[in-house]
């Protein structure tokens, strides 16, 4: 079964710092160009970051760059986000998406998501 | 920087009824990379329409989508219960980019 399960998402003081990762199964992850995509409470959808399939391209949304790194361990399977310097604005479920062709398209692989909280 | 607007922000409709929601672009999209996915409460995204009118895999003939340059188009042809939702278009260009959300909540 193809799937993506994130985990590390949790209660971060303002300013502080978290690792979130997301690990992928069921398909060639090292083949895919692999996403972040956040969502405030009751809000829509953002796109936060990509990653190329060998790790050495990345892409991030205007207002997370720079305190937010993509990263992927091939061998491993995972994809991972750095958040930094972390602001109340970041509080968000996290989701990584997997699209349908190995570089760009639609996503159709999403994971559960993974809340983040940024609270004093 | 792509701007997805979505219209209405909420449809109120009763079961066995048309939806038709809105997309506009800031820019017109090339290469038909205009995605539409739904989303139930507590769920994450559900990918519905890809390249503008292909539907993905176990989506109902009920769902349509059309459009191109700016404007796009999701149909629900006939609201069945399980399609109330809030449904987002997506570009997924080199900058990808969400609309922000077009909530169909039942009459």
């Amino acid at each position: 079964e193809v799937q993506l399960v994130e985990s590390g998402g949790g209660l971060v003081q303002p300013g502080g710092s978290l690792r979130l990762s997301c690990a992928a199964s069921g398909f060639n992850f090292s083949n895919y160009w692999m996403h972040w995509v956040r969502q405030a409470p009751g809000k829509g959808l953002m796109w936060v970051s990509r990653i190329n399939d060998h790790g050495s391209g990345t892409r991030y949304a205007d207002s997370v760059q720079g305190r937010i790194t993509i990263s992927r361990d091939n061998a491993k399977k995972m994809l991972y986000l750095d958040l930094h310097s972390v602001r109340a604005e970041d509080t968000a479920v996290y989701f990584c998406a997997r699209p349908m062709a190995t570089i760009r398209g639609a996503f159709d692989i999403w994971g559960q998501g993974t809340m983040v909280i940024v609270s004093s | 920087e792509m701007v997805l607007t979505q219209s209405p922000g909420t449809l109120s409709l009763s079961p066995g009824e048309r939806a038709t929601l809105s997309c506009r672009a800031s820019q017109s999209i090339a290469g038909n990379y205009l995605a539409w996915y739904q989303q139930k409460p507590g769920q994450a995204p559900r990918l519905v329409i890809y390249g503008v009118g292909g539907r993905a895999t176990g989506i109902p003939d009920r769902f349509s989508g059309s459009g191109s340059g700016t404007d796009f188009t999701l149909t629900l042809s006939r609201l069945e219960p399980e399609d109330f939702a809030v449904y987002y278009c997506h570009h997924y260009g080199a900058s990808p980019a969400f609309g922000q959300g077009t909530k169909v909540e039942i009459k």
